[in-house]
């Protein structure tokens, strides 16, 4: 069974520092690696990730994938209170569909 | 947000009645996904569609049926919905040409609760 291992679960900080988010899985096939941000309502798009050790990077947002350790994180530098919410991270297996398996997400909060 | 729509964005139903809920996209994707969302188990698949009239099961598909007649429309129909079926809904499209998924974008959502 694929599975995806997101940690840690829930994370406080405060605004200006800097943080890591780990996301390990187990599948048996990989294709690709994808961050998302859940505020209160629909996950939103953050990066796809195919190739080990390229950096994909957006402003303050950085992630990096390994696939010979299985596990990505994503970074985010000069944290503040508008990054507070559920970082979720999801890898896709080749398939009939193409199946997303996610991980149940790490909760930030960044307090002023 | 890629042209998706969800409706209804908020339903209250009763154990036993039947229930449909609706993505609707305006960007001609092949691929659709309807997943739900509970807490501590994050976004679990529950069917997905790669065309029109073509459909499959995803890991959490007891109890729901789904339909796509057209390109834009896929339908989610939960025949006696349970207590159990009470969540959050997600539709999502994938941007993938042929078989592959690139990200995937999603759905507002819909808080369907059983009572």
């Amino acid at each position: 069974e694929d599975k995806v291992v997101q940690s840690p679960l829930s994370l406080v900080v405060h605004e200006g520092d800097t943080v890591t988010l780990n996301c390990s899985y187990e599948v048996t096939n990989f294709r690709s690696l994808l961050w998302y941000k859940q505020e209160k309502k629909a996950p939103t798009f953050l990066f796809m990730l195919t190739s080990s050790g390229i950096e994909k990077k957006s402003g303050r947002l950085s992630s990096i994938l390994d696939k010979k350790e299985l596990f990505s994180i994503l970074n985010i530098t000069a944290t503040q209170t508008g990054d507070s919410a559920v970082y979720l991270c999801a890898v896709v297996t080749p398939g009939g569909y193409q199946k997303v398996t996610f991980g149940i997400g790490t909760k930030l909060q960044v307090i002023p | 947000d890629a042209g998706i729509t969800q409706s209804p964005r908020h339903k209250v139903t009763e154990t036993g009645t039947p229930v449909t809920l609706r993505c609707h996209q305006t960007e001609n994707h092949r691929y659709m996904y309807w997943y739900r969302q509970d807490p501590g188990h994050g976004l679990r698949l529950i069917h997905y569609s790669y065309g029109v009239k073509d459909t499959d099961k995803g890991e959490v598909s007891d109890g729901y049926s789904v339909s796509r007649s057209k390109t834009e429309d896929f339908l989610l129909t939960l025949e006696s919905a349970t207590s159990s079926q009470t969540s959050v809904y997600f539709c999502a499209i994938s941007t993938g040409k042929n078989t592959v998924v690139n990200e995937q974008f999603f759905g507002p959502g819909t808080r369907l609760t059983v009572l």
